[in-house]
């Protein structure tokens, strides 16, 4: 079955540089999320979107924004990047409506990103 | 605000041994999903288990199934039948239901529980 994905996989940047993160949800699946994980740590929410609309958000630095695209793919925009920043960035897609278990997120193999 | 307590931070079996794994969460909602995630050492987050909070039956999927008591709050996962390939970090989260305003909400995890399974 098809899954979540995301690119780059790995992306290391210097400090007070931007990153660019995408995902592509599971076909079909109109809802994205995106969570911030590091090291020895549970996954941290921190904004997500449902049919293009922003839906709910957590924890998310005022230097980072997203955006959800006509068709579904996200984007997870991180400007003034700082050493703390440095963790493991899921995504994770479900469906509101249509195919699948209502409810239950799906996620991708995640991007690990460097800060130097 | 929802919370999720994993209160053992580690847990060993014997391979081929049943384990439960501990999870409270507190809630004021009535429509919830409260699901079990697996992350091995590549930590991919793998999807275990989940159950609704409007059905009093437990969830079960092969060697893992749950302990869900509602009124008390708690959702366990027992793995029964313990495999090498079991060893990972088990997380517990919550997320709320549709019904509740919250179907494209975040999830809400638990701190985790680090797995062990010995030979």
């Amino acid at each position: 079955a098809a899954g979540v994905i995301q690119s780059p996989r790995h992306l290391i940047k210097e400090k007070r540089e931007t990153a660019t993160l995408k995902c592509y949800p599971i076909p079909r699946h109109d809802t994205v999320y995106w969570y911030q994980q590091g090291p020895g740590q549970d996954p941290q929410f921190l904004i997500s979107f449902y049919e293009k609309m922003q839906s709910d958000k957590g924890s998310i630095p005022d230097r980072f924004s997203a955006q959800q695209f006509s068709d579904y793919h996200s984007e997870l925009n991180m400007s003034s990047l700082e050493l703390g920043d440095s963790a493991l960035y899921f995504c994770a897609s479900s469906a509101m409506t249509g195919t699948g278990p209502p409810d239950t997120q799906y996620f991708g193999p995640g991007t690990r990103l460097t800060v130097l | 605000a929802q919370t999720v307590t994993q209160s053992q931070p580690e847990m060993s079996v014997q391979e081929a041994e049943t384990v439960t794994l501990s999870c409270t969460y507190d809630t004021s909602e009535s429509d919830y999903y409260l699901f079990w995630y697996k992350q091995p050492p590549s930590r991919q987050m793998i999807l275990v288990i989940r159950q609704e909070a409007y059905k009093q039956q437990n969830a079960t999927e092969n060697r893992f199934s749950v302990n869900f008591q509602k009124a008390a709050k708690s959702f366990s996962l027992k793995i029964s039948d313990s495999q090498l390939g079991d060893a990972a970090m088990y997380f517990c989260a919550y997320g709320r239901g549709s019904l509740s305003g919250g179907g494209a909400d975040g999830l809400t995890f638990g701190k985790g529980t680090h797995l062990i399974i010995q030979p």
